[in-house]
């Protein structure tokens, strides 16, 4: 059983929705992150999160927003995706504050579905 | 930049066939390297790391060697069943990002 706990596991929104998905660990982890994983594709990060704080932003579009509520808590809000956003998203967490041990323990994600 | 580069897929095998799925890497100075392995439905699983040259990571019957020399560090197993079919990703680690390879889905046939 993964100790990253993911909520929804499932979820369809249409372009005009605002709808979040929830990551929650209890490892005590001090970073955590979203990643997008295309079917067939590699995972993709989007956002780490270190001591509560966002380190890194791929880039990604305005129309995905994370949020940090405290330490063992990771949102992700969305709002006015497109359809090309669906994809099963990932959470993870690390317990160095950083990836530079690889040791990134993920969650069983949340598939989303943009109609 | 960093890239990891591993072995097109589909690998199908037969049960208790030797396994080799190929990754190298591009980097600079010293990363961390690491397989992670995808079962259908899941999420990812950290399957065995290494964090210098000639490290050997193992788990599950699974092994890898950092190869410095050859920037490699190919997955491994004598032995394959049917429950190891999945996707594996190589991958390394720089600063606070972990860079995946494409992955390798593997079939094993009973």
């Amino acid at each position: 059983d993964t100790e990253v706990t993911q909520t929804p596991k499932h979820l369809v929104m249409g372009m005009t929705n605002k709808k979040s998905l929830k990551c929650e660990q209890h490892m005590g982890h001090r970073a955590m992150y979203w990643y997008k994983q295309k079917a067939k594709k590699p995972p993709e990060l989007m956002f780490v999160y270190s001591y509560e704080k966002l380190s890194i932003n791929e880039s990604v579009p305005s129309r995905f927003s994370p949020e940090c509520p405290n330490s063992s808590l990771l949102n992700l809000h969305l709002h006015a995706l497109q359809p090309e956003d669906s994809a099963l998203y990932l959470c993870a967490s690390s317990p160095y504050g950083g990836a530079r041990t690889g040791e990134l323990f993920f969650g069983e994600g949340s598939r989303l579905t943009v109609l | 930049g960093d890239s990891v580069t591993q072995m097109e897929g589909p690998v199908t095998l037969s049960e208790e066939a030797c396994l080799t799925i190929n990754c190298t890497y591009t980097a600079t100075g010293y990363p961390s390297l690491f397989w992670y392995v995808q079962y259908p439905g899941e999420g990812l699983q950290l399957l065995l790391k290494a964090t210098k040259a000639d490290d050997k990571g193992s788990n599950k019957g699974f092994e890898a060697t950092y190869r410095k020399e050859t920037t490699s560090f190919h997955l491994e197993k004598g032995s394959v069943q049917v429950s190891d079919s999945a996707v594996y990703f190589c991958a390394l680690s720089r600063d606070d990002k972990i860079i995946f390879g494409k992955g390798t889905r593997l079939h094993i046939l009973p």
